[in-house]
């Protein structure tokens, strides 16, 4: 059964700085990883989808990458803004046609 | 395109009474899917549908929830009764074709009492 894991739960960082979310999933047999945002009380916003024949994704100042073969994803996001402060998800789809969600990683910037 | 469209956005209601989530997929789209957002369990998948068809509704959580999609443009998620358990975000979603990249709507946020 697949299991994705995001960690850290939550993360403060200053304005400006670079960071990295991580998410982890258990099976490597997947089709593809998205990423999304939830600011609060919201739905959720595509950011990235990265299929299972690539390894990154970019999109203005974020850049998704995906190591299937060790599980991970990571959400690269450059000199951060108060308002990327959100929750970010990481979802898995399998061929299987599922998707499994991280519980999220809440991120606030610090201004 | 308006986006994939939730209604009500809030729904309070009291236990035993029949509750009603209405979704309108983006134009064109063939999947729609069903998801429940709570603090403890996170985003779940409680059922999807392809070409109007229901797919897998192993995530439904009793008989209680059902769901239909008579059209390409319309899906409700019905909780028939309600219980206090029940209160979360619901979310629809919808894609162009299976697996592929979701949209979601804003959620509909149910609280029973």
């Amino acid at each position: 059964k697949q299991e994705v894991t995001q960690i850290p739960a939550a993360l403060s960082v200053p304005e400006g700085e670079n960071l990295v979310l991580n998410c982890s999933f258990t099976d490597s047999a997947i089709y593809n990883l998205q990423w999304f945002r939830q600011d609060p009380g919201k739905g959720l916003t595509s950011l990235l989808l990265i299929q299972s024949s690539q390894r990154e994704q970019t999109s203005g100042r974020l850049n998704a990458s995906l190591d299937k073969s060790s599980g991970r994803s990571t959400l690269y996001i450059a000199a951060s803004q108060p308002g990327d402060s959100a929750t970010y998800l990481c979802a898995v789809g399998s061929r299987d046609d599922k998707i499994i969600f991280g519980k999220g990683t809440r991120l606030h910037i610090l201004p | 395109d308006a986006g994939v469209i939730q209604s009500p956005r809030h729904e309070v209601t009291e236990m035993g009474q029949e509750v009603t989530l209405r979704c309108k997929p983006i134009s064109g789209h063939n999947s729609l899917f069903w998801y429940r957002q709570t603090m403890m369990r996170g985003l779940e998948l409680l059922i999807y549908f392809n070409n109007n068809v229901p797919i897998d509704d192993s995530g439904m959580p009793e008989d209680r929830f059902s769901a239909k999609m008579p059209n390409a443009s319309f899906s409700t998620l019905k909780i028939q009764p309600s219980e206090p358990r029940d209160s979360a975000v619901y979310f629809c979603a919808s894609s162009l074709s299976l697996p592929n990249e979701q949209f979601f709507g804003p959620g509909t946020r149910l609280t029973v009492l």
